[in-house]
């Protein structure tokens, strides 16, 4: 079975700082998703980006990058620029490519923005 | 709006009630979840639909049934709540690589 360990229940930075959220997975699968969700207090769940284990690329979208390291498991979250509007819950995810497609979520990461 | 809707946005219950929560999606998707969320826990899945007609266990499906008679609707019910169902519940559909989309969450208390 897979898991998904997000190591920090909480974090907060200045605005404009940057930020960088941790994500460790556990899977024997080679093909794979991985995701990272904002949920703000509106409870709402926002896709923030998406990475495909079979690309070495980076995703990356505007302030929002990921660093996918497939060897170690590992798929930080980086936040450059942070906005007041960042404030929210971080979940990381998981997702076979094949079967099912159920998400395998972390333990999520409250992330402040402090004016 | 396309999108996942769920309903009741809220819910308070006493033990040992019963009550049906309703997910429904319009974009045509085969694939439906149920999920909980606790605090500390991340979101878990309770029982998911491959489609209509289907259903399965996920991680946490003990005190829930669920049906999906039609495609575009997939209910969880609980047949004698008990405290321990105190969450928040999402409801997401899928297709294919894409990614989920998510319901606004229903927030039940059991108490």
């Amino acid at each position: 079975a897979q898991t998904v360990t997000q190591s920090q229940p909480e974090m907060s930075v200045q605005e404009a700082e940057t930020v960088t959220l941790s994500c460790t997975y556990d899977t024997s699968e080679n093909n794979y998703y991985l995701f990272w969700y904002k949920q703000p207090p509106s409870r709402q769940m926002i896709l923030v980006i998406r990475q495909e284990a079979y690309k070495q690329q980076n995703a990356t979208e505007n302030r929002f990058s990921v660093n996918f390291q497939k060897a170690a498991k590992s798929f930080s979250l980086k936040i450059s620029d942070s906005q007041l509007g960042d404030t929210a819950m971080y979940f990381c995810a998981f997702r076979p490519l094949q079967g099912a497609q159920k998400l395998v979520f972390g333990q999520g990461t409250r992330l402040t923005i402090n004016p | 709006n396309a999108g996942v809707t769920q309903t009741p946005k809220f819910r308070v219950l006493k033990t040992g009630q019963s009550m049906t929560l309703l997910c429904a999606q319009d974009m045509n998707h085969e694939y439906m979840y149920w999920y909980r969320q606790d605090p500390g826990m991340g979101l878990r899945l309770i029982h998911y639909s491959v489609g209509e007609g289907t259903t399965a266990k996920g991680e946490v499906p003990d005190g829930y049934n669920v049906s999906r008679l039609k495609k575009q609707n997939f209910l969880l019910g609980l047949e004698s709540a008990a405290p321990s169902q105190t969450s928040v519940y999402f409801c997401a559909s899928s297709y294919s690589r894409l990614g989920y989309t998510f319901g606004s969450g229903t927030r039940l208390t059991v108490v």
